[in-house]
C-alpha cells in the first residue's frame, strides 16, 4: 500500500465552525507532514511529525491545532478559521533516514471558509 | 520562506515537443527533487537527485544539477497531452525531518 489518504476531499465550514482534517498511511512511515497551498501557488509547510511528536511548526495560528494520535494517522484541527484560510491541504509522508527522502502526498482537502 | 525559484512560470508547447524547466535555489542541499501536480490535486513524486549527481534519467525525464550555480532543470521529452501539469522543484534539509521547501513552480500546457 503506497498511498496516502484525506478526508474529507471537499469542506465547506463557517468562521465559527470546528471541524477536522484526517490523513492516513500504512506504509509505515515516521514522518508526517501538513502543507497548506493557494491556487497557483506551491505548497507551504506547516507542521512536520517525526516519530509521533512534533518537530516543526512552521508559524502557523493556533486555530490550527495539528495531532499524530499514531504513526499512521495525522489530524488537523480547525477552529475559528478566516476566510483567507481557504486552501487545499495537503498531507505528506515519508520514511526517515538517509535514502528516503521521498515524500508521498495525498490528493488533499479543499477548504473553503465562509 | 522559498528556497527555489522555478523559471519559466508557464510554459505552452505542442505534443511531441520538449520541456525545459529551470528551478535555482539558494543554500546548500542535500538533495532536490521534482513533484508533479495535475490540477490542484496531490503531489507525485518524479526523481530525485543527489548533490553529488550531476545528472539523472527516469524514462522521458532528464534532470541535470549544477551546485556550484544552485540550479537544477528538468527535461520532458517527447511531451504528451497527459503531461499538462504543475512541476515543481522541492529542495530538502536532512537535518530537519527531511523538510522540503518547494519552488515557485512552472504550470505546463501541452496541445494535442
Amino acid at each position: 500500500d503506497t498511498e496516502v489518504t484525506q478526508t474529507p476531499k471537499h469542506l465547506v465550514m463557517g468562521m465559527t465552525n470546528k471541524k477536522s482534517l484526517k490523513c492516513e498511511q500504512h506504509m509505515g512511515h515516521r514522518a508526517m507532514y501538513w502543507y497548506k497551498q493557494k491556487a497557483k501557488k506551491p505548497p507551504e509547510l506547516m507542521f512536520v511529525y517525526s516519530y509521533e511528536k512534533l518537530s516543526i511548526n512552521e508559524s502557523v495560528p493556533s486555530r490550527f491545532s495539528p495531532e499524530c494520535p499514531n504513526s499512521s494517522l495525522l489530524n488537523l484541527h480547525l477552529h475559528a478559521l478566516q476566510p483567507e484560510d481557504s486552501a487545499l491541504y495537503l498531507c505528506a509522508s515519508t520514511q526517515l533516514g538517509q535514502g528516503q527522502e521521498t515524500q508521498y502526498f495525498g490528493p488533499g482537502t479543499r477548504l473553503l471558509v465562509l | 520562506s522559498q528556497q527555489g525559484e522555478e523559471d519559466p512560470q508557464a510554459l505552452s508547447i505542442q505534443e511531441g515537443e520538449n520541456a525545459t524547466m529551470n528551478c535555482s535555489y539558494k543554500t546548500s542541499i542535500n538533495n532536490l527533487q521534482w513533484y508533479r501536480q495535475n490540477s490542484g490535486r496531490g503531489l507525485v513524486h518524479l526523481i530525485l537527485i543527489r548533490s553529488n549527481e550531476r545528472e539523472k534519467h527516469s524514462g522521458r525525464l532528464r534532470v541535470t544539477l549544477d551546485t556550484s550555480k544552485k540550479s537544477s532543470s528538468l527535461l520532458i521529452t517527447a511531451s504528451r497531452a497527459a503531461d499538462t501539469a504543475s512541476y515543481f522543484c522541492a529542495t530538502a534539509d536532512n537535518n530537519a525531518g527531511n523538510m522540503l521547501t518547494f519552488g515557485g513552480g512552472t504550470r505546463l500546457m501541452v496541445k494535442p
